[in-house]
């Protein structure tokens, strides 16, 4: 079956824009991720969707961020006035349930300028 | 918190010989869940193998294997017959699954695995 798909896979930026990053999660799956990962670096936790429950938010790095998911479908991440800090590869992941196994997407690069 | 660290930043083997990558995590937490994944150059991070915290049986699936010790809380990989298409970045995951708060992983630093002809 289709895996995990993220759009755009790069998306180049200047500084103080706002960008939109989608991730289209496996069908079926309740739970969606999203992570950050640094150059170089491992991956951060941002944010935690479970069917219709309120999201776990802890991990956002700061109010310019913000995501949304309808159900059990499409998310999306906003970063509005993008920084060059936010240049990272962003990763998004979905599993059956918050206890299984979580399946990632191919990320998307964003470079901001 | 929990942490998750991986000691070795590179790593190199030759094709078809064995190679050991290292993880150690600190929690106080007794039922986890821990994971290996690798990510290749084209980014896709792909599930190696997959420990309950609680099975004393260590995980294999083929040619990978883990030496799980909850006591020591050390997670390490064996990668048998080793193949260029080992080659990639393998991150060790910790996850505690809470209801509210879901599986978020907790990831190390990563070991970047070069396997040569």
């Amino acid at each position: 079956g289709a895996g995990v798909s993220q759009s755009p896979s790069n998306k180049v930026t200047e500084k103080g824009k706002d960008v939109e990053l989608r991730c289209d999660p496996i069908s079926g799956h309740t739970a969606l991720y999203w992570y950050r990962q640094r150059l170089g670096q491992g991956l951060e936790f941002l944010i935690y969707f479970q069917g219709n429950s309120a999201p776990d938010k802890s991990g956002l790095p700061s109010d310019r961020f913000s995501a949304e998911r309808t159900g059990e479908s499409v998310s999306t991440l906003t970063i509005q006035r993008t920084q060059q800090e936010d240049s990272a590869v962003y990763l998004c992941a979905s599993s059956l349930g918050y206890t299984d196994t979580q399946y990632f997407g191919p990320g998307t690069r964003l470079t901001v300028l | 918190a929990q942490t998750v660290t991986q000691s070795q930043p590179e790593m190199s083997v030759q094709e078809a010989e064995t190679v050991t990558l290292s993880c150690t995590y600190d929690t106080s937490e007794s039922n986890y869940y821990l994971f290996w994944y690798k990510q290749p150059p084209s980014r896709q991070m792909i599930l190696v193998i997959r420990q309950e915290a609680y099975k004393q049986q260590n995980a294999t699936e083929n040619r990978f294997s883990v030496n799980f010790q909850k006591a020591a809380k050390s997670f390490s990989l064996k990668i048998s017959d080793s193949q260029l298409g080992d080659t990639a970045m393998y991150f060790c995951a910790f996850m505690k699954p809470l209801y509210n708060q879901g599986g978020k992983l907790i990831f190390g630093q990563g070991t970047e695995l070069s396997v040569k002809p």
